[in-house]
């Protein structure tokens, strides 16, 4: 069974430091997300991109985040100069069409500690 | 706005209690409703959906009906194991808005033996 695959599983690293996190959605998925979850709270929306362009993108997601899907399989979120508050899960999703009886796909997370 | 109110938790049950996490949501058009489960230390696992009015979705004994009179997709089982002790997150999509996920809270779930 097709699957969203996330490395790594666990990023630590220091304040101010980037990090690029990576996903491998489905192969014939066409719309992608990432949603962060911090310990213990909500699941939130970042940004959903399709056709190599952000379609939608939270408040959340401001200049230090950017998404790239740069060779086709590989979807990617970077995180420019991470504080501490960045730390959270963070999961990509993929999604093959948009009808409403289909349903996003999601990897197992990374969980990024920013210290 | 889209919103999902969830119920909070912690819920602690007994083995082979019922259970019932209710869910009330807000939005225009017509959303696909979801109730995802997450697994101590695990990712986000779809558990049933419905995408119109009256739908039930079922899944491991577990049940939601798309309400839309009362803007409800509470869940159901009629007997809970300890194996279904988790965090569930109700959550929506609309096409007008990227079919992006709008999530509840979350509600833990303890089951005892």
């Amino acid at each position: 069974e097709p699957e969203v695959t996330q490395t790594p599983s666990h990023q630590v690293t220091q304040m101010g430091q980037e990090v690029i996190l990576r996903c491998v959605p489905i192969s014939n998925h066409l719309y992608f997300y990432w949603y962060r979850q911090i310990l213990g709270q909500k699941v939130e929306f970042l940004v959903s991109f399709y056709n190599n362009e952000i379609s939608e993108k939270s408040e959340i997601f401001d200049d230090q985040f950017s998404v790239e899907r740069p060779d086709g399989s590989n979807f990617t979120l970077k995180i420019r100069s991470t504080k501490l508050e960045d730390s959270a899960m963070y999961f990509c999703a993929s999604l093959g069409r948009l009808g409403s009886y289909n349903e996003q796909f999601f990897g197992p997370g990374t969980r990024l500690t920013v210290l | 706005g889209n919103s999902v109110t969830q119920m909070e938790g912690p819920v602690t049950l007994s083995e082979e209690a019922f259970l019932t996490i209710n869910c009330t949501y807000t939005a225009t058009g017509y959303p696909s409703l979801f109730w995802y489960v997450q697994y101590p230390g695990e990712g986000l696992q779809l558990l049933l959906k419905a995408t119109k009015a009256d739908d039930k979705g079922s899944n491991k004994g577990f049940e939601a009906t798309y309400r839309k009179e009362t803007t409800s997709f509470h869940l159901e089982k009629g007997s809970v194991q300890v194996s279904d002790s988790a965090v569930y997150f109700c959550a929506l999509s609309n096409a007008g808005n990227n079919r992006k996920l709008i999530w509840g809270l979350g509600t833990s779930l303890a089951v005892n033996p």
